[in-house]
């Protein structure tokens, strides 16, 4: 059965700084793995898609990875600004789960001004 | 503009109330499906659908019905509800199961 965690549970970091939000999954049998953005009391905005054959994405200051032999996926936010404080949710779609996506606890990070 | 839509945004009910939450999507997606989101459970699903009259069971599916008689329209429904279902609901959509998925703006539910 395949689990999510997200490591650490939050962050807070100055702005300007660079940020590494980690995932990891028990099911090497994904097809792909996303991230989302989930600001308070508000519904979940896609960030980055990884299918299970790409090794990464890219968009603006987000880079995400995946490998999936370690069973691990990384959000790299460069240049840290105080709007991109939210939760940030890693969520996997495995073959062996009849399509859903089973998601991480998330990680809250704060970026202080 | 591409959207997933929800309604209610928002709902007090009380216990045993029929209720019905509406999720349509104008992106001509395939899958459908519904989350619950709580507190130290993270996000859950509920049902989801592959296409026009054909939905199956996601991880918490007891005391939620659902129906997809058109491939837009894919509306929960809580015949009896419960104060356990209490939550934050999200409906979300994509053209198959593999590609991005995409979320309503969510629903709060209180049942009192």
């Amino acid at each position: 059965k395949q689990e999510v965690t997200q490591i650490p549970a939050a962050l807070s970091v100055p702005e300007g700084e660079n940020l590494v939000l980690n995932c990891s999954f028990t099911d090497s049998a994904i097809y792909n793995l996303q991230w989302f953005r989930q600001d308070p009391g508000k519904g979940l905005t896609s960030l980055l898609l990884i299918q299970s054959s790409q090794r990464e994405q890219t968009s603006g200051r987000l880079n995400a990875s995946l490998d999936k032999s370690s069973g691990r996926s990384t959000l790299y936010i460069a240049a840290s600004q105080p709007g991109d404080s939210a939760t940030y949710l890693c969520a996997g779609g495995s073959y062996n789960q009849g399509g859903k996506l089973i998601f991480g606890q998330g990680t809250e990070l704060s970026v202080k001004p | 503009e591409a959207q997933v839509t929800q309604n209610p945004r928002y709902l007090i009910t009380v216990t045993g109330k029929k209720l019905t939450v509406t999720c349509s999507q104008n992106m001509n997606h395939e899958y459908m499906s519904w989350y619950r989101q709580d507190p130290g459970l993270g996000l859950r699903q509920i049902y989801y659908s592959m296409n026009v009259e054909v939905t199956d069971k996601g991880d918490v599916p007891e005391g939620y019905k659902v129906s997809r008689k058109e491939k837009r329209n894919f509306p929960l429904i809580l015949e009896s509800p419960s104060p356990n279902q209490t939550s934050l609901y999200f409906c979300a959509s994509s053209s198959d199961r593999v590609n991005e998925q995409y979320f309503g703006p969510g629903t709060r539910l209180t049942v009192t």
